[in-house]
């Protein structure tokens, strides 16, 4: 089976602090993917990778940047953390290519801004 | 664009009741339909999927036909568990590749099964 793993279950941060989540797939998986997950909004897409050193914006790409540098890890920063990115973060990695490819996720970071 | 309209929730059932969870989609051509099932704390897993039409996905009792003529993927399950308690997200993925590499996912729906 696929494995996703995302290197913190819990994480506590200061406004203004920079932050890394990492997030790293074993199945040579082309594209990955960063969501945030908040009551009431579902899954908000951040930003995506199809391809080692591409990214392109999702829905909400604000305030946050990535990083892939290798085809197993798919980075996100948040440059200078603030409270209203305190949320549940999920990565993901798929086959490319279309339709029959579902997502394998990661377990989640949750992370608190304070 | 793509879109998919989950059954508002929160739905509360008791131990061995029937399930329906409603999805319905909108998009180009003949997409592939997932479910994602998300237990607390966790992320997502794959519960079932469908890849064409009149495919039934099926998994821990859990079934899915998709229907193109009523552009829907209804969740079910014929008697609920207390560890079915967990957030169904519905979700599509475009048939052709390129640009369009993401699922559009539903809005999810809470289950709490009460024993």
């Amino acid at each position: 089976d696929v494995k996703v793993t995302q290197s913190s279950r819990y994480l506590v941060k200061r406004t203004g602090e920079k932050v890394f989540l990492e997030c790293v797939q074993d199945m040579d998986h082309e594209n990955m993917f960063w969501y945030r997950q908040d009551p009431g909004l579902g899954l908000r897409l951040i930003y995506f990778s199809y391809d080692v050193k591409m990214k392109e914006k999702g829905d909400i790409p604000e305030g946050y940047s990535v990083s892939r540098e290798k085809k197993e890890r798919f980075s996100l920063i948040l440059e200078s953390a603030s409270t209203n990115q305190t949320s549940m973060y999920l990565c993901a990695s798929r086959l490319p290519g279309g339709g029959d490819y579902g997502y394998t996720f990661g377990s989640g970071t949750r992370l608190t801004v304070v | 664009g793509n879109s998919v309209t989950q059954m508002e929730g929160p739905v509360t059932l008791s131990e061995e009741a029937f399930l329906t969870i409603n999805c319905t989609y909108t998009a180009t051509g003949y997409p592939s339909l997932f479910w994602y099932v998300q237990y607390p704390g966790e992320g997502l897993q794959l519960l079932l999927k469908a890849t064409k039409a009149d495919d039934k996905g099926s998994n821990k009792g859990f079934e899915a036909t998709y229907r193109k003529e009523t552009t829907s993927f209804h969740l079910e399950k014929g008697s609920v568990q207390v560890s079915d308690s967990a957030v169904y997200f519905c979700a599509l993925s475009p048939i052709s590749s390129g640009s369009a590499r993401q699922l559009t996912f539903g809005s999810g729906t809470q289950l709490t099964v009460l024993p």
